[in-house]
């Protein structure tokens, strides 16, 4: 087992353009979340999903921010015409059973210029 | 709203100088209590989970304890790999949460030679 996995680790963007995420969670586990994290401070939770069901959106899920997670297995953060404020660490994270430990992925680090 | 608080923010010790970093926390229904460590530039790696009060877990120099308020991870004779942001996280049974967690700030702890 690798681990979860996300792509890009690093991505650059003029404000305005859209870009796009990629998590692959631990095989076993149904269940995916993606938080974001900006600096000197702790992860933040954006949305949960339990196979390919989205179950729960945060209130900073703007309209701009669309997940997916077809068949179950990958997701994608879409985020549509990106702002300054975006740059952040996106991280997602996938876990076994409800409330069990969520295990995080590399990361992928937004810089909006 | 669920808070959680980490002290203190920064903690500079010298190697084995034991130690220990707190995690107060005001919730509805505590479902279990996560310790993660992350990296700088890396996502978090899970160290332990806590469901009830008086519960203890033990991973070479670290320990985590748990009250009903609060949290606990004790570092015992530290050593300068051990250096990196300790993260806490609750994960409730309020409201319609299905699993998120909600992190405090982190403590960024530093291990001198």
């Amino acid at each position: 087992d690798t681990g979860v996995s996300q792509d890009p680790r690093h991505k650059i963007t003029k404000r305005g353009q859209n870009v796009t995420f990629r998590c692959d969670p631990i095989s076993e586990h149904n269940r995916l979340y993606w938080y974001r994290q900006t600096l000197g401070q702790g992860p933040e939770f954006l949305t949960y999903f339990q196979n390919e069901a989205q179950l729960e959106k945060s209130r900073l899920l703007s309209d701009r921010f669309s997940a997916e997670r077809p068949k179950g297995s990958f997701s994608t953060l879409e985020i549509q015409r990106t702002e300054q404020g975006d740059s952040a660490m996106y991280l997602c994270a996938s876990s076994l059973s409800l409330g069990s430990e969520q295990y995080f992925g590399p990361g992928t680090r937004l810089t909006v210029t | 709203e669920d808070q959680v608080t980490q002290s203190p923010e920064a903690l500079r010790l010298q190697e084995g100088e034991s130690s220990s970093l707190n995690c107060s926390y005001t919730v509805s229904g505590l479902r279990g209590l996560f310790w993660y460590r992350q990296d700088p530039g890396k996502g978090p790696e899970f160290l332990f989970t806590l469901y009830s009060a008086g519960e203890e877990k033990e991973k070479e120099r670290l320990k985590a304890t748990l009250t009903k308020k609060e949290s606990f991870l004790h570092i015992t004779a530290p050593k300068p790999e051990d250096s990196a942001t300790y993260l806490c996280a609750v994960h409730t049974a309020g409201g319609t949460s299905y699993g998120k967690l909600t992190f405090g700030q982190g403590t960024i702890l530093t291990v001198h030679p």
